[in-house]
């Protein structure tokens, strides 16, 4: 099973609203990674967890927070956010081990900013 | 700073066609190299992964090679079929980062005709 599920599928959030992402993959990876993409522009990495901690935060505005509660689950609440941050928002994993470091890509979840 | 191009943004092609797609990097110093496919509102597939100690690696119909002194990269697709159209991005992974941050090109969007 190489799958990472993420859901929803698809979000519509207002500026002043709190809504929170999920990702989970049962493949015993211990580093997990959250992307923002832009139509027609390649994946931007936001944050890397490994081993549940995070590990790299790519400056990104407080109105995203990310939670890994357990080495199987990724979350990331949304707050106060803008149109802009209108975009599809990828959850990946791979083993921590950079020679055996394929990332999976879960199928994202569309967010909509109104 | 890592950064990765790729050669054509955009390619139409008829069925059956062999056809290369390529990818460059400005530093050679990476760990190793990802393929991957997108299609339109989805999360990317990773096709192959090929070493730094690596020249190249074989999927099915797909072949990428990897020049790291040159820093080049090139998947080739033999006998493309109308299931082959998609975005396909080359993502390198820099050696000195203990994590996973990947680099990404733009990709290049292939079409397929029937």
């Amino acid at each position: 099973d190489t799958e990472v599920t993420q859901t929803p599928k698809h979000l519509v959030m207002g500026m002043t609203n709190k809504k929170s992402l999920k990702c989970e993959q049962h493949m015993g990876h211990r580093a997990m990674y959250w992307y923002k993409q832009k139509a027609k522009k390649p994946p931007e990495l936001m944050f890397v967890y490994s081993y549940e901690k995070l590990s790299i935060n790519e400056s990104v505005p407080s109105r995203f927070s990310p939670e890994c509660p357990n080495s199987s689950l990724l979350n990331l609440h949304l707050h106060a956010l803008q149109p802009e941050d209108s975009a599809l928002y990828l959850c990946a994993s791979s083993q921590v081990y950079l020679a055996k470091n394929i990332q999976y890509f879960g199928a994202g979840t569309r967010l909509s900013v109104l | 700073k890592q950064e990765v191009t790729q050669i054509p943004a955009a390619l139409s092609v008829p069925e059956g066609e062999n056809l290369v797609l390529n990818c460059s990097f400005t530093d050679s110093a990476i760990y190793n190299l990802q393929w991957f496919r997108q299609d339109p509102g989805k999360g990317l597939t990773s096709l192959l992964l090929i070493q730094s100690s690596q020249r190249e690696q074989t999927s099915g119909r797909l072949n990428a090679s990897l020049d790291k002194s040159s820093g080049r990269s090139t998947l080739y697709i033999a006998a493309s079929q109308p299931g082959d159209s998609a975005t396909y991005l080359c993502a390198v992974r820099r050696r000195e980062t203990s994590g996973s941050r990947l680099t990404f090109g733009e990709g290049t969007q292939l079409t397929v005709n029937p």
